[in-house]
């Protein structure tokens, strides 16, 4: 199956609630990368961490990374609904340096 | 400093048509990558070109689907005989150097095929 995917798929929350979702993948990877889509609109970059660290924090987001489970974790603290938006997960590709390979994603909504 | 824009945004197109979207990359960036988005998927790789060569395109379909970047001017992606499941948005990202670290993504064309 493809490289990244998320879970869970789809998160419902209450603002002011901390948001996790996860990220599995399958070979090694020298980093991940996390975005956030609004809907019908592009993809903004959120955070990298490289496969040296384990965890990275920006602002309300902490990125954790487990190499050995072959795992990462996004979590959104305080939510708020400016937050509803699908969050992927991606690595690049073990034998290219360019060729993002994405999740499926998981869409959270965040109720005010 | 502009992102990187893409154009048109919407594109609806009849089965057997054309369409043609085009990419223009940020500022002094000339690797542009090409990503294709199905509803409720997450993006899939389809090209990478530097000015006027085309790197890799072995996520682009073999037939109808065709990429230049040419020296002057956006990338272009060019569909031929539309069908329906061409229906996706296609996203456009660009980088100063080769590598994934620094893709930035543009808004994407939205191509619906009727």
């Amino acid at each position: 199956s493809q490289q990244g995917e998320e879970d869970p798929q789809a998160l419902s929350i209450q603002e002011g609630e901390n948001a996790t979702m996860n990220c599995s993948y399958k070979t090694s990877i020298n980093n991940l990368q996390w975005y956030r889509q609004n809907s019908g609109r592009g993809l903004v970059h959120l955070i990298l961490i490289r496969s040296n660290e384990r965890e990275k924090h920006s602002g309300r987001l902490r990125v954790t990374l487990d190499t050995s489970k072959k795992s990462s974790s996004l979590l959104i603290t305080a939510s708020r609904a400016a937050d509803t938006a699908s969050y992927f997960c991606a690595t690049p590709r073990g034998d290219s340096s360019y060729k993002l390979i994405f999740g499926s994603g998981t869409r959270l909504l965040v109720r005010p | 400093n502009a992102g990187v824009m893409q154009n048109p945004r919407h594109l609806v197109r009849r089965r057997g048509q054309e369409a043609r979207l085009r990419c223009s990359p940020m500022k002094g960036h000339s690797h542009v990558y090409w990503y294709r988005q199905l509803p409720e998927e997450g993006l899939k790789f389809m090209v990478y070109l530097q000015k006027e060569n085309i790197i890799d395109e072995s996520g682009m379909p073999k037939e109808r689907f065709s990429a230049e970047f040419p020296k002057e001017g956006p990338s272009i992606l060019r569909i031929q005989q539309v069908v329906r499941g061409d229906s996706a948005a296609y996203f456009c990202a660009s980088s100063l150097t080769e590598g994934a670290y620094e893709q930035y993504f543009g808004p994407g064309t939205r191509l619906t095929v009727t």
